[in-house]
């Protein structure tokens, strides 16, 4: 059974420091990885899709990369601002059921002034 | 904005009653999932239809179910609640792609008294 943990469960850093997020998931079999960001009581937005044979994907501000092999992902934010609060979830989908995805607990961010 | 409206926003049960809840597609997306997220939990797998059949399920009791429309709509259906199902309530809609990302709509929050 796939199981995914994130760490930190939360963090606190002030506004311009630059940040990395955890995830690590025990069954290596992934078909994509993605990192998805909620902010209170909302839905979730998709940040980033890595497929299992890609390394890393990039968007403005984040980078997200995988090791496949030793089951981790990191998401990093550079220059962080205080729109960036919110808590940031990894899931993993597995091959033959893509669009069942396996959630964390996600990481708490708060970015201060 | 993801195009995957949620209704209604918020919903008060009691214990035993039955809930509906309402997902619609965005376009050209015909597989859909509803997760269930408790709180400070990762949202968790329900199940999945494609093309009004259902598609994959994830470890919850058969009164949860739900249905698929021709114009890819979806609904939620839960008989007896408990107060454990108190929870938001996730849809997710994407293609038939594999590699598609999955888009979220905002959630219906459910209370269950």
């Amino acid at each position: 059974k796939q199981e995914v943990t994130q760490i930190p469960a939360a963090l606190s850093v002030p506004e311009g420091e630059n940040l990395v997020l955890n995830c690590s998931f025990t069954d290596s079999a992934i078909y994509n990885l993605q990192w998805f960001r909620q902010d209170p009581g909302k839905g979730l937005t998709s940040l980033l899709l890595i497929q299992s044979s890609q390394r890393e994907q990039t968007s403005g501000r984040l980078n997200a990369s995988l090791d496949k092999s030793s089951g981790r992902s990191t998401l990093y934010i550079a220059a962080s601002q205080p729109g960036d609060s919110a808590t940031y979830l990894c899931a993993v989908s597995m091959a033959g059921t893509a669009s069942k995805l396996t959630f964390g607990t996600g990481t708490r961010l708060q970015v201060t002034l | 904005e993801t195009g995957v409206t949620q209704s209604p926003t918020h919903l008060i049960k009691t214990r035993g009653q039955q809930v509906t809840l309402r997902c619609s597609s965005q376009s050209g997306h015909n597989t859909v999932s509803w997760y269930q997220q408790a709180l400070g939990q990762g949202p968790q797998f329900i199940f999945q239809y494609y093309r009004e059949e259902e598609n994959g399920r994830g470890n919850f009791p058969p009164r949860f179910s739900g249905l698929q429309f021709p114009n890819y709509s979806s609904e939620l259906n839960v008989n007896a609640l408990e107060l454990d199902d108190s929870a938001l309530y996730l849809c997710a809609t994407k293609t038939r792609d594999a590699t598609d990302t999955q888009y979220f709509g905002p959630g219906t929050r459910l209370t269950v008294l």
